[in-house]
């Protein structure tokens, strides 16, 4: 059974591109959550997204994010036009309902040079 | 402005000892609870909860205890393995049991000695 499907691990971006980040819930899983990890930080949520709706995006900056989780396929965590102070590591959690404790994948190391 | 507060970064303790991991909260509206466990290169993994209507849950080695009135909670590993040795986060809802919005606090490493 497997877990929360992360890809890639690592992410490497210069200043100004874009940075697609993708997430696979666990099976049956159809809440799919993102949050972020600065260094020396905690996590802090960004965004909670059932399939082909946004529930909360209220973590989420005002520009250049976006998050989408399609009918088919994975969630993608989509930065635009990125700089130096989004390198973090993001990780994607899903859940089987709302009240269920979160399951959280390896989360995708990202590094803009 | 943290609402979460883990003020040691590190705690050691001796293989076979009680580990003892704090943590604090600022947001009286925060109503659930929660520990998670996080190795290198991974993702945080769900250790224990507590609703705020109590004050003590247990599973196993782990024991969570929440003090509403001081705003304090701690998670008690008895007896501690090496296998422990982890980054321990502590995270708190206002959603009343609904704990996607988790606010984090910074995290513990715990090292258990051999």
């Amino acid at each position: 059974n497997a877990g929360v499907m992360q890809n890639p691990r690592h992410l490497v971006r210069r200043r100004g591109q874009e940075a697609r980040l993708r997430c696979s819930p666990m099976k049956g899983h159809s809440h799919v959550y993102w949050y972020r990890q600065l260094p020396e930080e905690g996590l802090k949520f960004m965004v909670y997204l059932q399939k082909e709706n946004i529930i909360d995006e209220s973590g989420m900056p005002k520009e250049r994010f976006s998050a989408e989780f399609p009918k088919e396929g994975p969630s993608i965590l989509r930065i635009q036009q990125v700089v130096r102070g989004d390198s973090a590591a993001y990780f994607c959690a899903s859940s089987l309902d709302i009240d269920s404790p979160l399951h959280f994948g390896n989360g995708t190391r990202l590094t803009v040079t | 402005d943290q609402q979460v507060k883990q003020n040691s970064p590190s705690l050691s303790v001796q293989e076979g000892r009680i580990s003892i991991l704090n943590c604090d909260y600022t947001n009286s509206m925060f109503d659930y609870f929660l520990w998670y466990k996080k190795y290198p290169a991974e993702g945080p993994t769900f250790l224990i909860s507590i609703s705020s209507i109590k004050d003590k849950n247990e599973d196993g080695r782990f024991t969570v205890f929440l003090n509403k009135s001081a705003k304090h909670l701690s998670l008690h590993i008895v007896p501690s393995q090496p296998g422990d040795s982890a980054v321990y986060f502590c995270a708190a809802s206002d959603r009343g049991g609904s704990n996607y919005k988790l606010t984090f606090g910074k995290g513990t490493l715990l090292t258990v000695n051999p």
